[in-house]
């Protein structure tokens, strides 16, 4: 039962260099997401996909791009990594069509020094 | 603009204390409202949604669509129930979060 995948878990970055979050599910969901977690923040949507080939934007979307080439993955592009790309990034999947129980990765910590 | 609010960033209760977690909301048209919780070192989690009705491990949630409003209820707190909670709202295709509360139940 693998779920949501997020790799990697923890990863520090120079300013400037470009990486990308990897999301991967099992469970065939229309829908996927990418959050940042900021503490006193809470949760801030990046992107959203609801389904293979189709992804939009959501609260905070500037600094990040993301594809949606198979309904399994969804990965997130840091192009010029920044400081206040500093947080732990969520990715999370459902079925999507108003079903809001949605499934959680682990999360990847990401510092960028 | 679609909006999720939860006013307090901590709370702190003792054990067998009644608690509420406080949880605005501000969307146009008819969001489905839910709880998630985050225990420590564990992932996020559903933990109930206000189209089931349902009460999960004592929490109860009720929608006020005249508030807009849709608070978390416990009448007696445990230890175990310490953890961040978000509330959030989805519609059309996205799924938005507050900025979470931290509970502590205190023995």
């Amino acid at each position: 039962n693998a779920g949501v995948t997020q790799t990697p878990k923890f990863r520090i970055l120079k300013i400037g260099q470009s990486m990308t979050l990897q999301c991967a599910q099992d469970m065939n969901h229309n829908y996927m997401y990418w959050y940042r977690q900021d503490p006193g923040m809470g949760l801030k949507l990046i992107y959203y996909s609801v389904g293979a080939g189709i992804t939009d934007k959501g609260e905070v979307p500037n600094g990040y791009n993301v594809s949606r080439s198979t309904t399994e993955d969804f990965p997130l592009r840091l192009e010029l990594a920044a400081p206040s790309q500093t947080s732990v990034y969520f990715c999370a999947s459902n079925v999507g069509e108003g079903n809001t129980e949605a499934f959680f990765g682990q999360g990847t910590r990401l510092t960028v020094v | 603009a679609q909006r999720v609010t939860q006013p307090e960033k901590l709370l702190s209760v003792f054990k067998g204390a009644p608690v509420e977690l406080k949880c605005n909301y501000s969307y146009s048209g008819s969001p489905e409202l839910f709880w998630y919780v985050q225990y420590s070192r564990q992932r996020l989690q559903l933990l109930l949604r206000h189209i089931s009705r349902e009460s999960i491990k004592g929490f109860t949630a009720d929608l006020n669509k005249g508030e807009t409003s849709f608070h978390l209820k416990k009448p007696f707190a445990q230890e175990e129930d310490s953890a961040m909670y978000y509330c959030g709202g989805y519609n059309n295709n996205d799924m938005r979060f507050g900025a979470g509360t931290r509970l502590t139940v205190k023995p």
